[in-house]
C-alpha cells in the first residue's frame, strides 16, 4: 500500500530558528516523486519543494531543503530562519512515477506555529 | 498569469441535494485533478481528467462524477449529498503527465 505518514500534528518554532517537519512514506514502486506543500488558512496548496527518488542530491529551494533518506523512506522538510509567515499547515505528498493517472497521496499534515 | 480558479468559494447545501463545483485550470495546463479535504485531514484524490476523459479515480462512490470541457475547465458533481461530504474541495491542474501541480484555493462545501 502507498502511504504517507506525518507523525507531528503540531509544531512550534521560535522566529529565526530552523525547524524540521517529519515525513515517512511507503511504496513498492521503484520510482516516485516526493512533494511538500504549504496550506495557509486561505486553503490554497502552495508548492514548496520536490525530490525525485533517483535524485542524488537533496533538493533545496531558498529557505526550504528536503532531507531525503531513501533507505529509511523518509523525506523531512527543513525550514531555515523561520518567519511569522511560515505559520501554516504543511503536507508531504508522493506520486509514483508509474501511476499514469498522476494522483498525489498526501499525509495528514503538520501545523507549524512560528512564535515571535 | 492566472492560476487555478475555483467557484464558488463557499457553498451550503442540504442533505440529499446535488452540487456542482467548477474549476478553471492554469493557463497552459490540460489536466485537472480533484481532491476532497475533510477538516483536519490531508487531501484525498477523487479523480483526474485529461482530454475530456476520466483518467484515474480514487476510492469515491459513483455519487461523485465529473466532466472536462474542450477548454480544459472541469466540473465536479456530487449527488445525494451526505453530511460527510462536508469538506474543502481542491482542484489541481497540471500539464499532461508532468509533476508541476498548481492548486486552487478550493470550494468549502457544508452539508446541513
Amino acid at each position: 500500500a502507498q502511504k504517507i505518514t506525518q507523525t507531528q500534528p503540531g509544531m512550534f518554532v521560535q522566529e529565526k530558528e530552523a525547524v524540521t517537519l517529519d515525513c515517512t512514506y511507503d511504496t513498492s514502486d521503484p520510482s516516485y516523486g516526493l512533494f511538500w506543500y504549504k496550506q495557509p488558512s486561505s486553503g490554497e496548496m502552495i508548492f514548496l519543494i520536490y525530490q525525485g527518488s533517483y535524485d542524488q542530491q537533496n533538493a533545496t529551494e531558498g529557505r526550504y531543503s528536503l532531507n531525503f533518506q531513501k533507505a529509511r523512506k523518509s523525506a523531512n522538510l527543513v525550514i531555515s530562519a523561520s518567519q511569522l509567515g511560515d505559520s501554516a499547515m504543511y503536507f508531504c505528498a508522493m506520486r509514483p512515477f508509474f501511476d499514469q493517472g498522476g494522483k498525489l497521496i498526501f499525509g495528514q499534515g503538520t501545523e507549524l506555529s512560528v512564535k515571535p | 498569469d492566472a492560476g487555478v480558479t475555483q467557484s464558488p468559494t463557499h457553498l451550503i447545501k442540504t442533505r440529499g441535494q446535488q452540487v456542482t463545483l467548477r474549476c478553471s485550470p492554469k493557463s497552459g495546463h490540460d489536466t485537472v485533478s480533484w481532491y476532497q479535504q475533510a477538516l483536519g485531514q490531508g487531501p484525498q484524490f477523487i479523480f483526474q481528467y485529461y482530454e475530456e476523459e476520466e483518467r484515474q479515480r480514487g476510492n469515491f462512490p459513483d455519487r461523485f462524477s465529473g466532466h472536462q470541457f474542450p477548454n480544459y475547465s472541469s466540473e465536479l458533481n456530487v449527488n445525494a449529498l451526505l453530511l460527510g461530504d462536508s469538506a474543502l474541495y481542491l482542484c489541481a491542474s497540471s500539464s499532461g503527465g508532468g509533476f508541476g501541480y498548481t492548486f486552487g484555493s478550493g470550494t468549502r462545501l457544508t452539508v446541513v
